[in-house]
């Protein structure tokens, strides 16, 4: 099956700096690969997502890109704020389109915190 | 967009007993619906997948007899922690997505389990 790593498990940057966040798949079916964040006892929220058919995507200080030769994609926050503070999940998808779309994994997640 | 609605939010209850969960899809049908489980600081888990009218699904090492899953309409699926004991506390969360090509994941607020 499926399995994603992702890195730096802890992150903590200064106000205005750039995150960025780095997971790796194995699967080379997979095909769908969304972004979470995820706030204390709360539900995940999807922030980002990007498909094996684009190499990069951007939504204002958020963007992703995708290698899938290296089988690695990257979340990248720029000009972060106090209110970015949260852990940061990726997960990958090998059947997006097919009848498991919501079959994820997940990756450890990432503590990302920033300083004012 | 898409509303996921899971009820309880939190729930305490004793060793042995057993607790149901309930993940309704608020505007859409949704013939399939997955279960995760998070425990604190780790990320998420697919225990099942749902579906309606049939048998659920179960990922590998889930007790199926243990976490039982019904999904008898096509907004409704439940998740009943069986016997629970502390081991079982966990942050139970649904999730759901229409049936509509791409279509992305969304979340239930979740559930906190805890197992006195």
């Amino acid at each position: 099956g499926e399995n994603v790593e992702q890195h730096p498990s802890t992150l903590s940057v200064q106000e205005g700096d750039s995150a960025v966040i780095k997971c790796t798949y194995s699967d080379s079916a997979s095909n769908y690969f969304p972004w979470y964040k995820q706030e204390l006892g709360k539900r995940p929220q999807l922030i980002i997502d990007i498909r094996s058919n684009v190499g990069e995507k951007k939504d204002q200080r958020i963007a992703v890109t995708l290698n899938k030769t290296a089988k690695h994609f990257s979340l990248h926050i720029t000009e972060t704020q106090p209110e970015d503070s949260a852990v940061y999940f990726c997960a990958a998808n090998p059947n997006a389109g097919g009848t498991s779309y919501g079959k994820l994994t997940f990756g450890q997640g990432t503590i990302l915190t920033v300083h004012p | 967009g898409a509303v996921v609605s899971q009820h309880p939010s939190w729930v305490i209850c004793k060793s042995g007993t057993s607790v149901k969960i309930e993940c309704r899809s608020l505007d859409f049908q949704a013939t399939t619906m997955f279960w995760y489980r998070q425990f604190p600081k780790q990320s998420l888990m697919l225990m099942a997948t749902s579906n309606e009218g049939s048998k659920a699904t179960y990922e590998q090492g889930v007790e199926k007899d243990k976490f039982l899953i019904n999904h008898a309409s096509l907004t409704l699926s439940t998740l009943t922690v069986t016997s629970a004991h502390p081991e079982d506390s966990s942050f139970y969360i649904c999730s759901a997505q229409r049936p509509v090509l791409n279509e992305k994941l969304f979340f239930g607020s979740g559930t906190q389990l805890s197992v006195l």
